[in-house]
């Protein structure tokens, strides 16, 4: 089935600084690809996805890439700030009988320092 | 997001008991999602459903049952708890597009289950 890798575990950056994290996949029929971030305590909400038909995709500090013949993409964010601290999960959608469910990779702890 | 809301909050039980955790939403939606998170190890799908006639199985049901009692009530239940299923429980829920699209998932705030 779909395995999905994800890299860093832990990512540190100062305030202002960028930061990748980046996410590999195993189906090469996936081709829905969401980024959801996880603030302690809370629950995972949607950040940014990204659809198999497009390279790239930005939303304001945020941005997503895919590389379909490597079978990567990656989550870039711009200009961190505190806030953006948090857990971050990569998924891809695998299909199985008509159902596209998602396999998620293992999340990646960013702190971003004041 | 208050559409998609898990009862109870936090759980401690004992190895052997029965215990139902349970999911409502507002949003409409067909789909509904349980999934398991584990430190390290991303959130992993434990059983999914269409509507009310359809329960699927996802990557680790074993040690789980589910009942779709509603459109906007699935409930998740341990038939006899042990402590290795100590976890953090969401709930998720889509729209469930025509043709297989994928669509996003909306969690649930969480259920805290401790098993001693």
């Amino acid at each position: 089935g779909e395995n999905v890798e994800q890299h860093p575990s832990t990512l540190s950056v100062q305030e202002g600084d960028s930061a990748v994290i980046k996410c590999t996949y195993s189906d090469s029929a996936s081709n829905y690809f969401p980024w959801y971030k996880q603030e302690l305590g809370k629950r995972p909400q949607l950040i940014i996805d990204i659809r198999s038909n497009v390279g790239e995709k930005k939303d304001q500090r945020i941005a997503v890439t895919l590389n379909k013949t490597a079978k990567h993409f990656s989550l870039h964010i711009t200009e961190t700030q505190p806030e953006d601290s948090a857990v971050y999960f990569c998924a891809a959608s695998m299909t199985n009988t008509g159902f596209q469910k998602l396999v998620f990779g293992t999340g990646t702890r960013l702190l971003v320092s004041p | 997001d208050a559409d998609v809301t898990q009862t109870p909050r936090n759980r401690i039980t004992k190895t052997g008991k029965r215990i139902m955790l349970e999911c409502s939403q507002t949003k409409g939606h067909d789909r509904m999602y349980w999934y398991r998170q584990d430190p390290g190890l991303g959130l992993q799908l434990i059983y999914y459903s269409f509507d009310v006639k359809d329960i699927n199985k996802g990557e680790i049901s074993d040690g789980y049952s589910v009942s779709r009692q509603a459109q906007a009530k699935f409930s998740l239940s341990l038939e006899s708890a042990i402590p290795n299923q100590t976890a953090l429980y969401f709930c998720a829920t889509s729209e469930g597009l025509a043709g297989g699209r994928q669509e996003t998932q909306y969690f649930g705030p969480g259920t805290r289950l401790l098993v001693l």
